[in-house]
């Protein structure tokens, strides 16, 4: 009972780098999620798919992509990695926009040197 | 906005002892509210949830109570135990897709 799985668990990268965040879910949700967790923060929304073909920004959107490839997946891109983009990313899904209740990967943790 | 607001930490207590992390939010409407928990190395996952005024959600011991009148939505349990050792988010659900997250408290129990 796979979940939300995302990849990779670990990444350090230099400035200036580009990556991208894989995440996957197999419960046949329909909303998608990236958050970043910040030390004192909490959990940041980056940007959502609400459905299949769609995307919006969250709250902190500057500096990242994404793309809804389908409705299993949803992936986070760094084009120009920065140290402020240092944190634990997390991606989650949901049924529907209503229902509340998200399910969590295991996060990602970036280092940018 | 819509903003949660949580207690800050760490809390530290002794097993069996009673906690409470507060909890207030602030939102234009009727807000659904969830605690989710977060243990070492894993993702959140929801322990309980409350969708409407006076509602109790309650999972694992843990209880907490919908208060509109005070927009409040504190976290209880009578008797901790190690495993509780955690970090705990408030969040709500308003309008949208939008979970938004207070801070986290990390909370420690000491056998």
């Amino acid at each position: 009972n796979a979940g939300v799985t995302q990849t990779p668990k670990f990444q350090v990268l230099k400035t200036g780098q580009s990556m991208t965040l894989q995440c996957a879910q197999d419960m046949n949700h329909n909303s998608m999620y990236w958050y970043r967790q910040d030390p004192g923060m909490g959990l940041r929304l980056i940007y959502y798919s609400a459905s299949e073909g769609t995307t919006d920004k969250g709250e902190v959107p500057n500096g990242y992509n994404v793309s809804r490839l389908n409705k299993r997946e949803f992936s986070l891109r760094l084009e120009s990695a920065a140290p402020s983009q240092t944190s634990v990313y997390f991606c989650a899904s949901t049924l529907t926009d209503f229902t509340g209740e998200l399910f969590f990967g295991e996060g990602s943790r970036l280092t940018v040197l | 906005g819509d903003s949660v607001t949580q207690m800050e930490g760490p809390v530290t207590l002794s097993e069996e002892a009673f906690l409470t992390i507060n909890c207030t939010y602030t939102a234009t409407g009727y807000p659904s509210l969830f605690w989710y928990v977060q243990y070492p190395g894993e993702g959140l996952q929801l322990l309980l949830k409350a969708t409407k005024a006076d509602d109790k959600g309650s999972n694992k011991g843990f209880e907490a109570t919908y208060r509109k009148e005070t927009t409040s939505f504190h976290l209880e349990k009578g008797s901790v135990q190690v495993s509780d050792s955690a970090v705990y988010f408030c969040a709500l659900l308003f309008g949208g897709f939008k979970t938004i997250f207070g801070a986290g408290t990390r909370l420690f129990v000491k056998a």
